[in-house]
């Protein structure tokens, strides 16, 4: 069954440090893999996707993400983190369900910038 | 471009009352979702529609019921509200793997 894991609920980082967010999956085929960000009381925004190719993949905001396939990883990265990334950031898996397309979702990880 | 609309944006319902969620997008998009977000519980999905009367049930379909008339309109019904029901919930629609397009949110309170 596919799965997956954000090992953070919680991160605290300075402005203007780095980040990464962490994602492990669980799915038997090639994985599409999404990042998506939620800040408070709005919906969910697509950061960056990952399908096939190049294993670093780059998204809206200065976010990246690389996936490794023999870690089942697609961590989340920013080099120099802005107050205003200050959200909730899920990682989802891509599957096909019936002819339709669910994607499952990480339970999140809380991210906090102190300034 | 209005993308995917959620209506309303809160709600406060007695347990046993009805309601309908209304989602409705101007993409064109076949593909749209429902999906309820729990604290600490990522999302989970309700139900989906691959298209215009076609719908089938996701992982937590129980209390709710959804019809897709028109390729815009994907409304989300439940019966008999109960407090487990108190949530905040998605509407999302896609066009096949380039990832969601996320209404702001209904959120609903069962009291």
């Amino acid at each position: 069954a596919q799965s997956v894991t954000q090992p953070d609920i919680h991160i605290t980082v300075s402005e203007g440090a780095s980040l990464e967010l962490r994602c492990n999956y669980s799915y038997g085929a090639t994985p599409y893999l999404f990042w998506y960000v939620q800040s408070p009381g709005q919906g969910l925004q697509l950061l960056l996707k990952y399908f096939s190719g190049d294993t670093l993949v780059q998204g809206i905001k200065g976010f990246e993400a690389e996936f490794k396939r023999s870690q089942s990883s697609f961590n989340l990265r920013k080099p120099s983190v802005h107050w205003s990334d200050a959200a909730e950031y899920f990682c989802a898996v891509g599957a096909e369900v019936g002819t339709g397309n669910q994607f499952y979702f990480g339970t999140g990880t809380s991210l906090t910038v102190i300034p | 471009n209005a993308g995917v609309t959620q209506t309303p944006k809160f709600r406060i319902l007695k347990i046993g009352q009805s309601m309908t969620l209304q989602c409705t997008q101007d993409m064109n998009h076949n593909y749209m979702y429902w999906y309820r977000q729990d604290p600490g519980m990522g999302l989970k999905l309700i139900y989906y529609s691959v298209g215009a009367g076609i719908t089938d049930k996701g992982e937590v379909p129980n209390g709710y019921n959804v019809s897709r008339s028109t390729t815009e309109d994907f409304p989300l019904r439940l019966e008999l509200a109960a407090p487990s029901q108190t949530s905040v919930y998605f509407c999302a629609t896609d066009r096949g793997y380039y990832g969601y397009t996320f209404g702001s949110g209904t959120r609903l309170t069962v009291v």
